[in-house]
């Protein structure tokens, strides 16, 4: 079945410092949806985005879907303590059948 | 209701025993979906809902595990004859259509 791969699987950064996370796919999707997690609670919708192309920004995240449909990245700027979590992309495959499909996370970690 | 609510946050029970876990969807949301994740794993998918009727039920483990909607709304997985494997936090979301995905905070199953 589609699959997306994510990476890094962890970072460490220094608050202040601007932080890059990214998805690919052997296969197309038709959605990129970017999530953040914090211990003890279900994911929280970041970024959606639905065409190719698009460059999508809320605050100081900016997310891409990529032009080739198969992978998408997500960009945090002046990072702050707050932005530790868990950050998973998601999309919808090109089989359309509804399934939204995760990556396995990103653990990010903020020194102050 | 504001958010996607699931029900019972914890749950602990012994190996061999029945549990249901509930879930509300936002009220108009016509896809339901339940994800597990394990322990520091990622999101996996389980089986999703349109109206009452699933048409991806490919994520479920094992004939152990169903899931039933009705009334276009509320949701119960049931997991019979529960094993130690089974314990993690399963999660539920809605969303208009197949859309972005709301979640819930989820149902911590420990399996003793």
């Amino acid at each position: 079945g589609q699959q997306l791969n994510q990476s890094p699987q962890s970072m460490f950064i220094q608050e202040g410092e601007d932080v890059s996370m990214n998805c690919t796919s052997s296969s197309i999707f038709n959605t990129w949806l970017w999530y953040k997690q914090d211990p003890g609670e279900g994911p929280v919708l970041l970024i959606a985005l639905y065409k190719a192309g698009e460059l999508t920004s809320n605050g100081r995240l900016t997310a891409q879907f990529g032009i080739t449909r198969k992978d998408s990245f997500l960009n945090i700027s002046a990072s702050i303590p707050s932005d530790v979590g868990i950050y998973f992309c998601a999309g919808h495959g090109s089989s359309n059948t509804g399934k939204l499909i995760f990556g396995q996370g990103t653990t990010l970690q903020v020194k102050p | 209701g504001a958010g996607v609510s699931q029900s019972p946050s914890n749950k602990v029970t012994e190996k061999g025993k029945d549990v249901e876990l509930r879930c509300d969807p936002i009220s108009g949301h016509t896809a339901l979906y339940w994800y597990r994740q394990s322990l520091g794993q990622g999101l996996e998918f389980l089986i999703y809902f349109q109206g009452n009727s699933a048409p991806d039920k490919s994520g479920l483990p094992s004939d152990r595990f169903s899931a039933e909607r009705t009334g276009g709304s509320v949701s119960t997985l049931t997991i019979q004859r529960t094993q130690q494997e089974d314990s993690a936090v399963y999660l539920c979301a809605s969303s208009i259509y197949t859309g972005e995905l709301f979640f819930g905070e989820g149902s911590r199953l420990t399996v003793l």
